[in-house]
């Protein structure tokens, strides 16, 4: 499994967009990078994921570099219900099983 | 939008004691998964179960805990005889059928207390 890097956390204003970063220099070819969140100790929830184009939907946008080496999660109009611990993990195809880092705590501060 | 059922929300029990953890995954996935939380610490992989049977574990997983899928929509996870190290958040989780990076859904949990 890819091993990523994340800061520990970040502080974000209401209505601006947060900017995630991951580091994940190790990845491989045929892994994709996943995003989860977890809000205030519930489930993990899924958020995007891509292997090397960029995505989004109606959560977020997904910016992976060309070299695959690095991603940006971008919320693009942050509210005080998404702060949460954010993960960025990398994956296989299908069948995964997660290995959850520490990621990052984002606070969005009104 | 079809959700990952956990039950009970909260479960208290005594040290030794067996217990259940049940969920009820999205109907059309075919891959399960049990993961826990001890509090302030990362959410740890247990356990994956694709086929009827188990696909990975982890060093966690020992003896002491076994899965099930017994009826085709329930996956449960039984801890045979607690230890106090065993409270903990326990989450599972299931994927879809093999499409192209199908993620994982989870539940919001269960919190298993052992006194």
């Amino acid at each position: 499994d890819a091993k990523t890097t994340q800061p520990t956390s970040m502080d974000c204003a209401e209505g601006r967009a947060a900017n995630l970063p991951c580091n994940h220099s190790t990845i491989s070819g045929n892994e994709y990078v996943y995003w989860y969140r977890q809000i205030h100790s519930q489930g993990p929830q899924y958020i995007i994921h891509g292997l090397k184009n960029n995505e989004t939907n109606e959560m977020a946008s997904l910016i992976i570099t060309e070299d695959r080496k690095s991603s940006t999660l971008i919320l693009p109009h942050a509210t005080l219900r998404d702060t949460a611990v954010y993960y960025c993990i990398g994956g296989k195809e299908y069948g995964n099983k997660l290995v959850f880092g520490a990621g990052t705590i984002l606070r969005v501060k009104s | 939008e079809p959700e990952v059922t956990q039950t009970p929300s909260h479960q208290v029990t005594q040290m030794g004691q067996e217990v259940i953890l049940r969920c009820v995954p999205i109907s059309n996935h075919l891959y399960f998964y049990w993961y826990r939380q001890i509090l302030g610490q990362k959410v740890e992989f247990l356990v994956s179960f694709y086929n009827n049977e188990i696909s990975e574990k982890s060093e966690i997983f020992d003896d002491q805990f076994s899965v099930e899928r017994p009826d085709g929509s329930n996956f449960t996870l039984k801890i045979r005889s607690t230890k106090l190290e065993d409270s903990a958040m326990y989450f599972c989780a299931s994927s879809g059928a093999r499409i192209i990076g199908s993620p994982l859904h989870f539940g919001n949990g269960t919190r298993l207390t052992v006194t």
